[in-house]
């Protein structure tokens, strides 16, 4: 059973479509995440909802809009997507703030 | 602020050989400190974490970690390397009073048989 599971695993979209990324956990975990990786394997932080409520934004422009339906889902919307926001998205989720984040497989986005 | 130093880029050891990747934090309290792996194509996986208690940690697939406070260091060593275990390693820094996760840049790690 896949504990963080991220759909899809591959998007190639143009520059200005909008674009979603869904993110499932089964581990009844309280906190999920999403992290930017960019060519660099830098990764940062975006976002982190816990219980659906949003904890940390970290600057990302307007244009990403998370949006947790329940616990276990943490989608991310992308508006009018530019060349740099090419990227590996990974989503992560732990049980309580402050521990051990498990980590989905990554979607690799590729804007055109 | 907090930030992770992860000096080397690249590191190429033979299979069977010892590995020490090297961590080094920034934080003003004692911090939650993890290392990940990331296998090419793959996500993360946890090798293993440090809370409290005990500094030398055991971790998955032959790994440990120290945490050396006083060198505000938390190094990566396996005593023999597979060549299944080229990957890249990150090392992770985390706040007690956040749930924010800093991550070191990486390290690349390749194996020659």
């Amino acid at each position: 059973d896949t504990a963080v599971s991220q759909t899809p695993k591959y998007l190639v979209t143009q520059m200005g479509n909008d674009k979603s990324i869904k993110c499932e956990q089964n581990l009844g975990h309280d906190t999920m995440y999403w992290y930017k990786q960019d060519s660099k394997k830098f990764l940062k932080i975006m976002f982190s909802y816990n219980n659906k409520e949003l904890i940390i934004n970290e600057t990302v422009p307007n244009r990403f809009s998370p949006k947790s339906p329940d616990k276990a889902h943490l989608n991310l919307h992308i508006n009018s997507l530019e060349l740099g926001d090419s990227a590996v998205y990974f989503c992560a989720s732990s049980q309580y703030q402050q521990e051990t984040q498990y980590f989905g497989p990554g979607t690799r986005l590729l804007v055109l | 602020a907090q930030s992770v130093t992860q000096p080397d880029i690249h590191i190429t050891v033979s299979e069977g050989a010892s590995l020490e990747l090297r961590c080094n934090y920034s934080y003003g309290a004692t911090p939650y400190l993890f290392w990940y792996v990331q296998s090419p194509g793959q996500g993360l996986q946890l090798l293993l974490k440090y809370f409290s208690g005990d500094t030398l940690v055991q971790g998955i697939k032959g790994f440990e970690a120290e945490f050396k406070r006083s060198q505000s260091s938390f190094n990566l060593r396996k005593p023999s390397v597979h060549w299944s275990d080229a990957a890249e390693y990150f090392c992770a820094v985390g706040a007690r009073n956040t749930d924010k996760l800093i991550f070191g840049t990486g390290t690349r790690l390749q194996v020659f048989p």
